[in-house]
């Protein structure tokens, strides 16, 4: 079975650009989440979508949007790039909302760089 | 502050050398505690999931615990190939989003 996949693998823009990163869950699960993670750090949170609703907002500015589609696959979008956005951008999707008994499975993730 | 910190930062070990890696957390209400194992480049690999203080889970020459404060990740006679950094979350709360640490960068030379 294919596991969760991302596009583009990788990613290079300018400051004030906008980018769309695209997610496709693995079969069957309905719930999407976004992480950050920046050289050295671990993933940090950015959203969670489950049945196509926002469920969960960590604490970035509101240039970072997401949503979910019918079929569950997602977009995160970007804005108004800063050098500060490079990093590699994580999805990952769950059976259901990432609570108890729900592991999070984790996509290959898209490079950003931002120059 | 910190929610989730991983120590050591770095470890190296030699081939056969057994050690653990520590993971402790300062938030209440733990809903669970996971491990993922990420390679250069690539995303985070499930490893386990712990949810009760006292639980513990193997696979090959791992095996996770947890305590009220704290997991740790013990490998046992350690292979070049598992040379990675291990990363600890914690989910907790009314959303499903987890914390991670920084990770710990395990070498383990032959």
């Amino acid at each position: 079975d294919a596991g969760v996949t991302q596009s583009p693998t990788h990613l290079i823009k300018t400051r004030g650009q906008h980018v769309t990163l695209r997610c496709s869950p693995i079969s069957g699960h309905k719930s999407v989440s976004w992480y950050q993670q920046v050289l050295g750090q671990g993933p940090q949170f950015i959203f969670q979508y489950y049945e196509k609703e926002e469920r969960g907002r960590g604490n970035f500015p509101d240039r970072f949007s997401a949503r979910q589609f019918p079929n569950y696959s997602s977009e995160l979008n970007v804005n108004a790039l800063l050098l500060g956005d490079s990093a590699l951008y994580l999805c990952a999707s769950s059976l259901g909302l990432a609570g108890s008994y729900n592991e999070q499975f984790f996509g290959p993730g898209t490079r950003l760089t931002v120059l | 502050e910190d929610q989730v910190t991983q120590s050591p930062e770095a470890l190296r070990l030699q081939e056969g050398e057994s050690s653990s890696l520590n993971c402790s957390y300062t938030v209440s209400g733990l809903r669970g505690l996971f491990w993922y194992r990420q390679d250069p480049g690539k995303g985070p690999e499930f490893l386990f999931t712990l949810y009760s203080a006292g639980e513990e889970k193997e696979k090959e020459r791992l095996k996770a615990t947890l305590t009220k404060k704290e997991s740790f990740l013990h490998i046992t006679a350690p292979k070049p190939e598992d040379s990675a950094t291990y990363l600890c979350a914690v989910l907790w709360g009314s959303q499903g989003n987890l914390i991670f640490g920084k990770g710990t960068k395990l070498s383990v030379k032959p």
